[in-house]
This record gives structure tokens, sequence and C-alpha cells, in this order.
């Protein structure tokens, strides 16, 4: 069964700092998508960041970058010049194919991000 | 941009109660999805559907129904509600098929069973 394992229950850091956000799955698929998404305290989900797992390059969107390590199934998060407003719930997603042309995304359990002024 | 509208952000009910959440998106997408989000659990799939009138089990269905007579709502119905059915459940939508289409979420709506 695919899975996705998020590590850090909860970080802080000091705004302008660099923070990295783990994230390892499991999968035997060879084609498949991962994501980044972020929960502000107000709660509305929205995507960072994804991946696609063919594509050797890592991807980049503005100060936030990802480390993809396929053979190590590894998906981490960078988050470059940490501001305020990047306090959030980071979650980790692995799109999988269900079934035909039906797709899923797995969810790790997610990692609370606080940055202290 | 995509604009995925739950009906309430907090609703509390009582024990035994069918309880309705609606959810509406604007962007003409095929696919909506029903989660309930809980601390240390992530987003777990309830229901998904991929087309009018078209619906899948997720993960966790047992004690969930849900409707889509029309393709901008999608609606997740609580037949008989129980405590432990008390989370935070979200709306997503996504257009048509394939690997890299990110999925696009509504603000929650935080239930309470009592």
């Amino acid at each position: 069964a695919q899975t996705v394992t998020q590590s850090q229950p909860e970080m802080s850091v000091q705004e302008a700092e660099t923070v990295t956000l783990s994230c390892t799955y499991d999968t035997s698929e060879n084609n498949y998508y991962l994501f980044w998404y972020k929960q502000p305290p107000s709660r509305q989900m929205i995507l960072v960041i994804r991946q696609e797992a063919y594509k050797q390059q890592n991807a980049t969107e503005n100060r936030f970058s990802v480390n993809f390590q396929k053979a190590a199934k590894s998906f981490s998060l960078k988050i470059s010049d940490s501001q305020l407003g990047d306090t959030a719930m980071y979650f980790c997603a692995f799109m999988m194919n269900r079934a035909g042309s039906n797709y899923q995304l797995i969810w790790g359990a997610g990692t609370k991000l606080i940055i202290k002024p | 941009d995509v604009k995925v509208t739950q009906s309430s952000r907090y609703l509390v009910k009582r024990t035994g109660e069918k309880v309705f959440l609606e959810c509406v998106q604007d962007m003409d997408h095929e696919n909506m999805f029903w989660y309930r989000q809980d601390p240390g659990l992530g987003l777990r799939l309830i229901y998904f559907s991929y087309d009018v009138k078209m619906k899948e089990k997720g993960d966790i269905p047992e004690g969930y129904s849900v409707s889509r007579e029309k393709k901008e709502r999608f609606s997740l119905i609580l037949e008989s509600a129980s405590t432990n059915q008390t989370s935070m459940y979200l709306c997503a939508s996504s257009p048509g098929t394939g690997l890299r289409q990110p999925q696009h979420f509504g603000d929650g709506t935080r239930l309470s069973i009592l």
C-alpha cells in the first residue's frame, strides 16, 4: 500500500531563516506526482509546489523548493527567507492511480510550521 | 481563480440527526472529493465523484453517503450522525484526469456531533 510519512509533527524557526520539512513515501509505481500543500490558520488548503517523478530537476516556486530523491523516496520542502505568513500546516501528498483514469491523493499527517518574529 | 464553496464553516448537530454538507465549485471541474481531516491523521478520502451521478468510495466511506446531481455540486450526507464523526470536513475539486492535476479546496466545515 502507498503511504506518505512526515516525521516532524511540529517545527518552529525564526523569521528569515531557512527551514526544511521532510517527507518520505512508499510506492511501487514509476509514474506519479508529489505535492506539497499548505493550510494556514484560516484553513483553506493551498497548493505550494508539485513534482513529477520523471523529472530529475527539482521544482522551485519563488522561496519554495523541493529536494526530490527518487531512489530514496524522499521529497523534502525547503522554505528560504521564511516569513510570518508561512506559518501553517504543511502536508505532503502523493498522487496515485486508483483505478482506470481515477487518481487519488495519499496524504501525510502534516507538519505544523511556526515562524517566530 | 477556482472557487470551492462549502455551505457552513461551523456546524453543531445531535447524535442520530441526518446531516448534509454542501459543496459547490465554479470552474466546471469533473472531479470532486470529500475528505475528513483529523489531527495526526492528515486527510482521509471519504468519497469522490468523477462525473454527474457517479460516485466512488474512498478509504473511509462507512457512515457516509454522497450525491452529485449537478456537475458543480457535491453533497456529503451523514445518515445518522454519531459522535465519532466530529471532525473537519474538506471538499475539493480538480479538472479532468491525470496525475498532475492539483486539487482545489474549500474552507472546510468544522462539524461537532453532540
